[in-house]
């Protein structure tokens, strides 16, 4: 079955430190995978998606095959950056599977 | 706000009562979503809809789960006999059938039952 594995449930760095969160996948064919995010009060929200290749807000994410990773990165963090992510993989349907998400808190 | 509604946003129901909570989609999507999540989790998909048929269901939902999309436009999720077991919310999202779509997601249905 398909998995998505994010480690961490919390991770608390401190304002201009680098962000690194952990993800990992396990699925049979070639993957779609995505970040979404959860601001305090918010609905969940796309934040990026592999194959875009793109930079968003300062975050970046590389898909690694060999590693079947999916780790998401900001060099300099931000206090507004402080939400709920959510990595997650699209399946046949365009239908998603969530890892059980990361809180990044991001302190002054 | 243009983007996915549902309603009621939080709904306290006795153990055994039925609830139905509706989900009206972003207007020109024909795929709608519906997924749980519960404390601590991430969101797990329930069913989904392209335009009034439902495609593929969940093992996750019971025969107490019923969702429909009857004009291809909002939907509903209906759960009859509520158990404590199904106290989580309840997301809805919609896309565009095409390739490369992302979902938009609602601000869910928060079902509590006592």
């Amino acid at each position: 079955a398909q998995r998505v594995t994010q480690p961490e449930k919390l991770l608390s760095v401190f304002k201009g430190a680098p962000v690194e969160l952990k993800c990992n996948y396990s699925y049979s064919g070639s993957p779609e995978l995505f970040w979404y995010v959860q601001y305090s009060r918010q609905r969940l929200q796309l934040l990026l998606r592999h194959i875009s290749r793109e930079s968003i807000k300062g975050f970046t994410a590389d898909l690694n095959k060999g590693e079947t990773s999916f780790h998401l990165k900001k060099p300099f963090a931000q206090e507004e950056d402080s939400a709920m992510y959510y990595c997650a993989l699209k399946e046949y349907g365009n239908k998603l599977v969530f890892g059980a998400g990361t809180i990044l808190r991001v302190k002054s | 706000d243009t983007g996915v509604s549902q309603n009621p946003r939080h709904k306290i129901t006795k153990r055994g009562q039925n609830v139905t909570f509706r989900c009206d989609p972003i207007s020109e999507h024909n795929r709608l979503y519906w997924y749980r999540q519960t404390l601590g989790q991430g969101p797990e998909f329930l069913t989904y809809f392209q335009n009034e048929a439902q495609l593929e269901k969940s093992r996750l939902l019971s025969d107490r789960f019923s969702a429909e999309r009857p004009k291809g436009s909002f939907s509903t999720l209906e759960i009859q006999r509520t158990e404590q077991g199904d106290s989580a919310m309840y997301l809805c999202a919609s896309s565009l059938e095409a390739l490369r779509t992302e979902a938009f997601f609602g601000q869910g249905t928060r079902l509590t039952v006592v």
